[in-house]
């Protein structure tokens, strides 16, 4: 099984420019997260969706949008990128358990420019 | 809301020595988690172990073990008998167990273990 899956793992894109990451599932997981890792940080949380059809900011969601319109995928959208959001992306999904640990895809390298 | 600290922005060991690695966190929820995660160089996040608020007993996987003291608010990793490939970022991690269920990172340490 390949777990959870992001697209693409690396990104140059210029200031104003617009993306969209992908991340696919095969676990059957309700709960889907987007953090982003910036250098000397932790993993700090965008957005996420507690199942199908429904998504809600977390701590850094300004100039990202998400949507989850099928179960297994979850989308991370830059409308208009700026350089203060180079930074590395990992998707993580989990089932209803707390005790569960979250599995991250390996993560996406994006650069603003 | 709740906070992860991780004082050790970076640590050295000897290879076959233990070594610890401090996490305290601050919440006000009764009912939570603790999660600990390697990141090696090559950048995956790997989950390690875990360690639930009411659990009793510190929890171990193999060369892992969490040093749990809830009334001082920590959960140091224990890595005995270190090896190479042990050298990577850790990250102590809190989750919720009700709502979003996210987890909050600290901001990690980096262990390098010495031949």
């Amino acid at each position: 099984n390949a777990g959870v899956t992001q697209t693409p793992k690396f990104r140059v894109l210029k200031t104003g420019q617009s993306m969209t990451l992908l991340c696919a599932q095969d676990m059957n997981h309700e709960y889907m997260y987007w953090y982003r890792q910036d250098p000397g940080m932790g993993l700090r949380l965008i957005h996420y969706s507690v199942g199908e059809g429904t998504t809600a900011k977390g701590e850094v969601p300004d100039g990202y949008n998400v949507s989850r319109l099928k179960k297994q995928n979850f989308l991370l959208g830059l409308e208009s990128a700026a350089p203060s959001q180079t930074s590395v992306y990992f998707c993580a999904t989990s089932g209803p358990n707390s005790n569960q640990p979250q599995h991250f895809g390996d993560g996406t390298r994006l650069s603003i420019l | 809301a709740q906070k992860i600290t991780q004082t050790q922005p970076g640590m050295f060991v000897q290879e076959k020595e233990a070594v610890t690695l401090d996490c305290t966190y601050d919440t006000s929820d009764q009912s939570y988690g603790l999660f600990w995660y390697k990141q090696p160089s090559s950048g995956e996040m790997i989950f390690l172990i875990y360690q639930g608020s009411y659990d009793e007993q510190n929890a171990t996987e193999g060369r892992y073990s969490l040093n749990f003291q809830k009334a001082r608010k920590s959960a140091n990793l224990v890595i005995s008998a270190s090896q190479l490939g042990d050298s990577a970022m850790y990250f102590c991690a809190m989750r919720e167990y009700t709502g979003r269920r996210a987890l909050t990172f600290g901001s990690g340490t980096r262990l390098q273990v010495q031949p």
